[in-house]
């Protein structure tokens, strides 16, 4: 089946530092990818989409600058947070499809830490 | 506005116990619907998904849902729950004109021995 590769699994960055995360379709081609943001014992809130090759669509009360994606091909979308604060420490999930009627392909997703 | 309902919030289950977790969603027409499970400190794994059709579907690990237009449900059920069931459960929705997934708040299930 289709596998999404998130990495890293886990990161620990000072307070200040930027941080880069990356998402890779490894066997199918995905036109959009996804990120999401999710804290502890609640669900997952959409962060953004991403399209190849055009600029990410930010959801209300995200912050672009802070939060920056860059989809440059159809295997790879990163999620770069910049300046990280503590608050900012959670866990960052990507998802991939290819179309609106398959299922989306989720990463494994990354624990980000700042202290 | 599409939204995604997952009324309990925690569930607990004896092991063997039959199980069913609730789901109701918001849109104007029949969506895409999807249940996860979410390990802890996991991604989310799909256990099954209604687009059309047979509206009792067949997932992974002995999981099933009925999709109930009437409703606006789509409820997760097993009829047996192992110890290895124990984990954060999200019925999601997709519109069939896009690709944006809506996801419940999730449910946590603990199975007692």
């Amino acid at each position: 089946g289709a596998v999404v590769s998130q990495h890293p699994s886990w990161v620990i960055c000072k307070s200040g530092t930027s941080v880069k995360i990356e998402c890779r379709s490894l066997d199918f081609q995905a036109t959009t990818m996804f990120w999401y943001r999710q804290f502890p014992k609640q669900s997952l809130m959409l962060m953004a989409t991403s399209n190849e090759g055009s600029k990410a669509t930010y959801e209300q009360g995200v912050e672009k600058d802070k939060f920056l994606i860059n989809h440059a091909s159809l295997t790879l979308s990163t999620l770069t947070v910049t300046s990280a604060h503590p608050e900012d420490s959670s866990f960052y999930i990507c998802s991939a499809s290819g179309t609106a009627s398959s299922p989306l392909h989720f990463g494994n997703g990354t624990r980000l830490t700042v202290t | 506005a599409q939204s995604v309902t997952q009324p309990d919030i925690h569930i607990t289950v004896s092991e063997g116990a039959s199980l069913e977790l609730r789901c109701n969603y918001s849109y104007g027409a029949t969506p895409y619907l999807f249940w996860y499970v979410q390990s802890p400190g996991q991604g989310l794994q799909l256990l099954l998904k209604y687009f059309s059709g047979d509206t009792l579907v067949q997932g992974i690990k002995g999981f099933e849902a009925e999709f109930k237009r009437s409703q606006s449900s789509f409820n997760l059920r097993k009829p047996s729950v192992h110890w290895s069931d124990a984990a954060e459960y999200f019925c999601a929705v997709v519109t069939n004109t896009g690709n944006q997934f809506y996801f419940g708040t999730g449910t946590s299930l603990t199975v007692i021995p």
